[in-house]
């Protein structure tokens, strides 16, 4: 089946960095790539849509200047988190969608948990 | 705006079966889903109906739609404790599958 990776698994990091996650699509070519993140026993909340080559759309409520997303590529997206605090710490999850595949399917990733100082 | 709810906890025993239950709002959902969720893990698919279908079943799994009382529901035959995890029911409003709308999870303890 469809592999989606993501690094780090996990990241520490003082409050004022910027951390980048990034996702790729192992053994397929990803047009679209979801961002999602999920708090402790919470659901998983989607952030933001990212297509290779274009400006990511934000979902309402996430600020882009804080979470800047870049897809370059039909295997990689980018999702930066800049000048985190710990209000940020999170677990983020990516998912991605085969050209290829069945339209209805998105693969997960395996998330990253980000921890903020 | 879409809304998934569930109930947030289940036990059962082992050998048992579990049944998982989800609602959502949205009339025009087009394909709905299970999604499990391992400690520290992302989200594995574990199967999915179209809107017009009633009943899908896959192995240990049965998966029932009730349209009409916008109701869903994962059946697990005979639970094993590796099936402990969250359950997430989602629904997608789009033909093609974007913008999931994810339900807050179900939490699955299996006891020996």
């Amino acid at each position: 089946g469809a592999v989606v990776s993501q690094h780090p698994s996990w990241v520490i990091c003082k409050s004022g960095t910027s951390v980048k996650i990034e996702c790729r699509s192992l053994d397929f070519q990803a047009t679209t790539m979801f961002w999602y993140r999920q708090f402790p026993k919470q659901s998983l909340m989607l952030m933001a849509t990212s297509n290779e080559g274009s400006k990511a759309t934000y979902e309402q409520g996430v600020e882009k200047d804080k979470f800047l997303i870049n897809h370059a590529s039909l295997t990689l997206s980018t999702l930066t988190v800049t000048s985190a605090h710990p209000e940020d710490s999170s677990f983020y999850i990516c998912s991605a969608r085969d050209l290829a595949h069945t339209r209805y399917e998105q693969f997960f990733g395996p998330g990253t948990r980000l921890t903020v100082l | 705006g879409e809304d998934v709810e569930q109930s947030l906890f289940l036990s059962v025993r082992e050998g048992d079966s579990s049944v998982i239950n989800c609602t959502y709002t949205d009339s025009s959902s087009t394909y709905l889903y299970w999604y499990k969720q391992e400690p520290g893990a992302g989200l594995q698919l574990l199967t999915y109906i179209f809107s017009n279908m009633d009943m899908k079943q896959d192995q240990r799994l049965t998966v029932l739609l009730n349209k009409k009382d916008k109701h869903l529901s994962l059946r697990i035959a005979d639970t094993q404790t590796g099936d402990s995890a969250i359950y997430f029911c989602a629904e997608s409003i789009s033909l093609y599958g974007q913008n999931f709308v994810f339900g807050p999870g179900t939490r699955l303890s299996v006891l020996p």
